[in-house]
């Protein structure tokens, strides 16, 4: 069984750019979320999404969005890049209901120069 | 809002014997789950452990056992008979009930213990 996947791997953008990370969650798995780690701020919830809807979003600005599709892979946007937001964003993705723990994918390392 | 509390940044231990990582949570639910994620170098965030708040059964996996306290608001991590792959950063993770709505549609990390294993 296939895990979660994440592309790309690693990114490297100037301030000032957009860029787009993707998620594909494990088969069956149509709860997905994004999650920012820094070493300062630790991890932080950027936001989940069901049924290709938004279900709960973090305290982020709104520079930070994301989609579902249809077959749940996910997509998060950060537009206006700030040097701040290098950070290694992760991907999860769980059954619903209950308290299942999520699978995570291996991350994109983004490095905003 | 829950917080939750890893207040051992760094922790070693020589293969084979036992650790013990700490963590403490903050929250006003009586139901709730709780984790234990270990993250190596290759960054993927891997699940060790779960606990159900309303089971009071300590869980086990293997050479991983956790120490649940509720009345204190304490989930600590046992590894036992520690191995050179046990090496990482773990992570402590709070989950809100289904019935909380949108808290449950996150989980909360401490700020993680990196353990070090000594040969």
């Amino acid at each position: 069984k296939a895990g979660v996947t994440q592309t790309p791997r690693y990114l490297i953008k100037t301030r000032g750019q957009q860029v787009t990370l993707s998620c594909s969650p494990i088969s069956g798995h149509r709860s997905v979320s994004w999650y920012q780690q820094t070493p300062g701020q630790g991890l932080q919830f950027l936001f989940e999404y069901f049924s290709e809807t938004q279900r709960n979003k973090g305290n982020f600005p709104g520079r930070f969005s994301g989609r579902q599709f249809s077959n749940s892979r996910s997509e998060m946007n950060v537009s206006t890049l700030e040097l701040g937001d290098s950070a290694l964003y992760l991907c999860a993705s769980t059954l619903t209901g209950e308290g299942y723990g999520y699978t995570f994918g291996s991350g994109t390392r983004l490095t905003v120069v | 809002a829950q917080t939750v509390t890893q207040s051992q940044p760094e922790m070693s231990v020589q293969e084979a014997e036992t650790v013990t990582l700490s963590c403490t949570y903050d929250t006003s639910e009586s139901d709730y789950y709780l984790f234990w994620y270990k993250q190596p170098p290759s960054r993927q965030m891997i699940l060790v452990i779960r606990q159900e708040a309303y089971k009071q059964q300590n869980a086990t996996e293997n050479r991983f056992s956790v120490n649940f306290q509720k009345a204190a608001k304490s989930f600590s991590l046992k590894i036992s008979d520690s191995q050179l792959g046990d090496a990482a950063m773990y992570f402590c993770a709070y989950r809100s009930p289904p019935e909380s709505g949108g808290s449950n549609y996150k989980l909360t990390f401490g700020k993680g213990t990196l353990l070090t294993v000594n040969p």
